[in-house]
């Protein structure tokens, strides 16, 4: 049983500019939710996406953006990079059970973007 | 708005010894869910435990236990007969169903060092 899996594992790209993230989620799993996670802090909620929309955003500007496409898979998009956006990229993978409370969500090992 | 607190920022444990780890929440939302994550240093989130706001008994997961305290909103991890490999860092989260999304928001982390 595939857990989640993400690409790169490193990126070091300069500021200005753009960058993609890759998520492929657990099998059997439909949502996708991103987060941030900068040095030394928890992660932070970028977004999240179930059937091909974005169904909940955190606190972040425009300049990041998302998809999932029909297998499930994710990508997470930052333009116009800044230094701040340095940090460990975490995407992690639920079942959404409509009539339940909540559904746990599975992390993958996390893509490390560095801004120079 | 929610919030979690984890107010020890390290701690030190003898292996075989047990631990707590502390955590608090803040939620007006008769409806949530609370987690705890395992972070090694290769960056990967692990899950451990769930705890949902409606159940009355504490959940137990192999030698992981949470002891909720509702009344205190206290979330609190306790890992029994502690190894090496336990050395990580430890998050609290807490998620609440709302707009058809279930976005996590984590606490700071607690840094657990098993010494022999």
């Amino acid at each position: 049983d595939a857990g989640v899996t993400q690409s790169p594992t490193h990126l070091i790209k300069t500021r200005g500019q753009q960058v993609t993230l890759r998520c492929s989620p657990k099998s059997g799993h439909d949502t996708v939710s991103w987060y941030q996670q900068a040095l030394g802090q928890g992660p932070q909620f970028i977004f999240q996406y179930y059937e091909e929309e974005e169904r909940q955003r955190g606190n972040f500007p425009d300049r990041f953006s998302g998809h999932q496409f029909p297998n499930y898979s994710s990508e997470l998009n930052v333009n116009a990079l800044l230094l701040g956006d340095s940090a460990l990229y975490l995407c992690a993978s639920s079942l959404a059970q409509l009539h339940e409370r909540t559904d746990t969500q599975y992390f993958g090992p996390g893509t490390r973007l560095t801004v120079l | 708005a929610q919030k979690i607190t984890q107010t020890q920022p390290g701690m030190f444990v003898q292996e075989k010894e047990a631990v707590t780890l502390d955590c608090t929440y803040d939620t007006s939302d008769p409806s949530y869910g609370l987690f705890w994550y395992k972070q090694p240093s290769s960056g990967e989130m692990i899950f451990l435990i769930y705890q949902g706001s409606y159940d009355q008994q504490n959940a137990t997961e192999g030698r992981y236990s949470l002891n909720f305290q509702k009344a205190r909103k206290s979330a609190n991890l306790v890992i029994s007969a502690s190894q090496l490999g336990d050395s990580a860092m430890y998050f609290c989260a807490m998620t609440h169903p709302t707009g058809g999304g279930n976005k996590l928001t984590f606490g700071t982390g607690t840094q657990l060092k098993v010494e022999l």
